[in-house]
């Protein structure tokens, strides 16, 4: 199975930057997406990596270490509508072949405060 | 371009009533899924179809079935609503293949079991 860990809730500052961490166990790693909900709101995608090392765009950029299990958000120049919930999900190959499964994270709040 | 659409937004059930939640998606995508979303269980997967005509079990199928009689649609159905089954429910699509094929969500139905 897969197990994937991220803080519950985070808070930070606008303007400033924040990282949201996420590591996971799984089988047949096959890539790692972030998104982001508003509260009430669908999840929107942010990012995807399947390969080590750094993807940007914009004011977030993504982060994967696929040997150490581990992935991270960072968000720059916070401002208020960044608060939301980034949810972490990874994709792994089936033993069986086909289907490819996606299982995601609880989910991390973070509240940006003026 | 709609996107994913589900319907309904809200509902109220008493326990032991049937439903039907429909999603309908107009990119073309192979994959459709039904997830449920739970305060502090993150998204879990209920269902998926890898195409039309195709369907499978994910991580909570019990007490739901699904039909992919047509490509752009994915039903979903409870044919006994019980408390427990209070949610909120996203259909979500994506291509299924290659490699970077982050999942669409619809705006979610509130389901409420009484």
């Amino acid at each position: 199975g897969q197990n994937i860990d991220q803080p519950t809730e985070m808070t930070a500052t606008e303007g400033a930057i924040v990282q949201i961490n996420c590591t996971y166990q799984t089988s047949g790693f096959n890539g790692l997406f972030w998104y982001q909900q508003h509260a009430g709101e669908a999840p929107t995608f942010l990012s995807y990596n399947v390969l080590d090392g750094l993807e940007e765009k914009g004011r977030f950029s993504s982060f994967l270490s696929r040997s150490k299990g581990y992935s991270y958000l960072l968000l720059k120049e916070l401002q208020m509508k960044d608060s939301a919930s980034y949810l972490c999900a990874v994709r792994a190959r089936s033993e069986k072949g086909g289907y490819q499964k996606v299982t995601f994270g609880t989910g991390t709040k973070l509240q940006v405060i003026p | 371009n709609a996107g994913v659409t589900q319907t309904p937004k809200f509902r109220v059930l008493k326990t032991g009533q049937s439903m039907t939640l429909l999603c309908a998606q107009d990119m073309n995508h192979e994959y459709m899924y039904w997830y449920r979303q739970d305060p502090g269980m993150g998204l879990r997967l209920i269902h998926y179809s890898v195409g039309e005509g195709t369907t499978a079990k994910g991580e909570v199928p019990d007490g739901y079935n699904v039909s992919r009689l047509k490509k752009q649609n994915f039903l979903l159905g409870l044919e006994s609503a019980a408390p427990s089954q209070t949610s909120v429910y996203f259909c979500a699509s994506n291509r299924g293949t290659p490699a970077r094929t982050e999942a669409f969500f619809g705006q979610g139905t509130r389901l409420t079991v009484v």
